[in-house]
């Protein structure tokens, strides 16, 4: 089983749509969770990071942390064109190295 | 504000041919610094990473060589380069508190001819 899976999509919507992204993990170790978007022919950017279970929200973005089933999620609403990109999540434990999911692509129609 | 350059943005080589990627970072001291390489449908994979000058730590076995010769200076290097080395390199930063994200440059884009 790999340490992270992530659904790559691709996920297409209508502009205005709630978009739920997932992730789960393996390994009980992971203590912190990070998302990253990253738009096509550019570098991850950070969007949200959490640290314990429960939901954390800014703007339209909320990240879900649910460790007991080791099932991560990040919820877009009001969705806009400019959400387009491929979202990756990245659970890390103690050390200095993030385990990266492989992405899902997300698309918004206008 | 912080802020991490690599160049070149893209590079076209032959096999066989050395590599450098150049990776600097403003704004902080004494980052912890990442080589990553993102390959189509594999996610990104950690190369190297770097919590001080001079100290590197290699994650997988290949071609390629990570150095750190000043405190927010990043080298990757080859001196041979290999078809399989083809992809995008991705370089990060953190500070040095363990838990805290990893911020990306905008990565170099490589192909080998």
């Amino acid at each position: 089983q790999k340490e992270v899976e992530q659904d790559p999509g691709p996920l297409s919507v209508p502009e205005g749509a709630i978009v739920s992204l997932n992730c789960t993990y393996s390994n009980s170790a992971f203590q912190y969770f990070m998302w990253y978007r990253q738009y096509s022919r550019k570098g991850p950017e950070l969007l949200m990071y959490t640290y314990s279970s429960g939901n954390k929200e800014d703007g339209r973005f909320t990240a879900q942390v649910d460790k007991s089933s080791k099932y991560i999620s990040l919820f877009i609403r009001d969705s806009q064109p400019s959400d387009s990109a491929t979202y990756l999540c990245a659970p890390g434990a103690g050390s200095y190295q993030l385990t990266f999911g492989k992405g899902t692509k997300l698309s918004v129609i206008p | 504000s912080q802020t991490i350059h690599q160049w070149p943005a893209t590079l076209v080589q032959p096999v066989g041919s050395p590599l450098s990627l150049e990776c600097t970072v403003e704004g902080t001291s004494n980052p912890n610094l990442y080589w990553y390489r993102q390959a189509a449908g594999r996610g990104l994979q950690l190369l190297f990473y770097s919590v001080g000058i001079g100290q590197i730590s290699s994650e997988v076995p290949q071609n390629l060589s990570a150095s750190r010769p000043q405190d927010r200076q990043f080298i990757l290097s080859s001196k041979k380069l290999l078809l399989s080395d083809s992809g995008f390199y991705l370089c990060a930063w953190s500070t040095t508190v363990e838990d805290q994200p990893q911020h990306f440059g905008d990565g170099t884009r490589l192909s080998i001819l």
